[in-house]
């Protein structure tokens, strides 16, 4: 929403740089992650998952990592382009029980001209 | 291409009235699921529902009841409206089982006077 962006962590980087947003998980039970990308105004939209027995798994200009020893988790967008400003969160989720996801509060990148 | 559907972007709604929020989703998802998102909070899961006719409570389902009497259509019914409900309330599916990410509705913003 409009809002989201509000009270959030920033990280501002020039165009055409690499970005590297960070997220501290919860559970160290959890074995599937996601990285969403939310829009001024949009529904979160999905970027790239990583389930828990990987380490690093790489899409179009995103690659994510993940560090179960200190449950954290990295997403990394080459060439930052205008069209990457927005909120980025991670969730995760434990697949045993309940269909249940832990959002992370998000960091809103912002891509300077 | 898939969607997830929210009946209103935007809702201004008076303390203590009744508030439904629709969310139909085109995916044939078994799992659909209603947040809200306030600054600084994340996402919070009210309730989700892997059946028709099944709910589960999320972490904060106070004050709010949901409706899955089809598999495409989830109804969140806010039974009287308060002020501390104004929030963007996001609609979400997935396929059953693990390692589905969750598609997102645009939202609705809910304002309580």
């Amino acid at each position: 929403g409009e809002n989201v962006g509000l009270h959030l962590p920033t990280l501002s980087v020039q165009e055409g740089d690499n970005s590297i947003i960070n997220c501290a998980y919860s559970n160290s039970a959890s074995d599937y992650f996601i990285w969403y990308k939310q829009e001024s105004g949009k529904g979160p939209q999905f970027i790239i998952d990583i389930r828990s027995n990987m380490d690093k798994r790489q899409g179009q200009r995103v690659t994510v990592l993940l560090n179960k020893t200190v449950k954290h988790l990295s997403l990394q967008i080459a060439a930052t382009q205008p069209g990457d400003s927005a909120v980025y969160f991670c969730a995760e989720m434990i697949l045993s029980g309940t269909y249940k996801y832990i959002f992370g509060t998000g960091t809103r990148l912002k891509v300077l001209a | 291409d898939v969607k997830v559907t929210q009946s209103s972007r935007y809702l201004v709604k008076r303390t203590g009235e009744k508030v439904f929020l629709e969310c139909v989703q085109d995916m044939d998802h078994e799992n659909m699921f209603w947040y809200r998102q306030d600054p600084g909070l994340g996402l919070r899961l009210i309730y989700f529902s892997y059946d028709v006719k099944m709910k589960e409570k999320g972490d904060i389902p106070e004050g709010y009841s949901v409706s899955r009497e089809k598999k495409e259509r989830f109804s969140l019914i806010l039974e009287s409206a308060s002020t501390n409900q104004t929030s963007m309330y996001l609609c979400a599916s997935s396929s059953a089982g693990g390692y589905n990410e969750q598609f997102f509705g645009p939202g609705t913003r809910l304002t309580v006077l």
